[in-house]
């Protein structure tokens, strides 16, 4: 299962753009990128997820470079409600026939959006 | 309207004790799981369960053993309760196709 390696932390002002990078040099073929973002005494909620390129939705957007080793998460214009801690995990989103998916947490990044 | 809901939400107990923790999802997934994060907030999967199947253990120590009475559920149930045991621990679940695990709110386990 590879593993993922982000920053611990970061700061950021209201309205600003954030990006948060995550490394995982030993990604597999069958390996999508998910991050989750989680609030203090909440589960982990689900952001976006992607394979290659370039994935947008409604809250977040996912750049994945060709060669798959790195993603950044881009939350367009912060506030505070988007602090938080980002976690990126890759893994087997197909999890085979049963949809189980061994997904490795990593330390996970603590945003903190400044007013 | 709950989706992945977990009881207690805090459990305080003493060291040898046993107790469990129940998760019940009504999302109709066919998998659920269990995790664990410490008080340095690394989350690691514990167990995960399709089909009332036991198809994932990442090694935890045998006191800790998951139950399925139906699809819809998966108790922890915990024997002999140390120190280290203390932790978030953490229901999810999912369905094939899905784009992730689906968490509950976390039961905070404090052994003293």
């Amino acid at each position: 299962l590879a593993k993922t390696t982000q920053p611990i932390s970061m700061d950021s002002y209201e309205g600003q753009e954030v990006n948060i990078t995550c490394s995982h040099n030993n990604i597999a073929t069958n390996d999508y990128i998910t991050w989750y973002q989680q609030f203090p005494s909440q589960g982990p909620r689900f952001i976006i997820q992607g394979y290659k390129t370039k994935v947008t939705n409604e809250v977040a957007s996912l750049f994945i470079p060709a060669d798959r080793k790195s993603s950044t998460l881009s939350l367009p214009r912060v506030s505070l409600s988007d602090t938080a801690v980002y976690y990126c995990l890759v893994g087997d989103i197909a999890g085979g026939t049963s949809g189980t998916y061994k997904y490795i947490f990593g330390t996970g990044t603590r945003l903190k959006v400044l007013a | 309207d709950t989706a992945v809901s977990q009881t207690p939400k805090y459990l305080v107990t003493q060291m040898g004790n046993d107790k469990s923790i129940k998760c019940e999802q009504n999302l109709g997934h066919d998998t659920m799981y269990w995790y664990k994060q410490d008080s340095k907030k690394f989350l690691k999967i514990m167990f995960s369960y399709n089909n009332k199947e036991l198809i994932i253990n990442e090694t935890v120590p045998n006191r800790f053993s998951p139950k399925s009475p139906d699809k819809a559920h998966l108790n922890l149930h915990i024997n002999s309760l140390e120190l280290g045991d203390s932790a978030v621990y953490f229901c999810a679940s999912s369905q094939v196709g899905d784009r992730g695990n689906h968490f509950g709110n976390g039961t905070r386990l404090t052994v003293t």
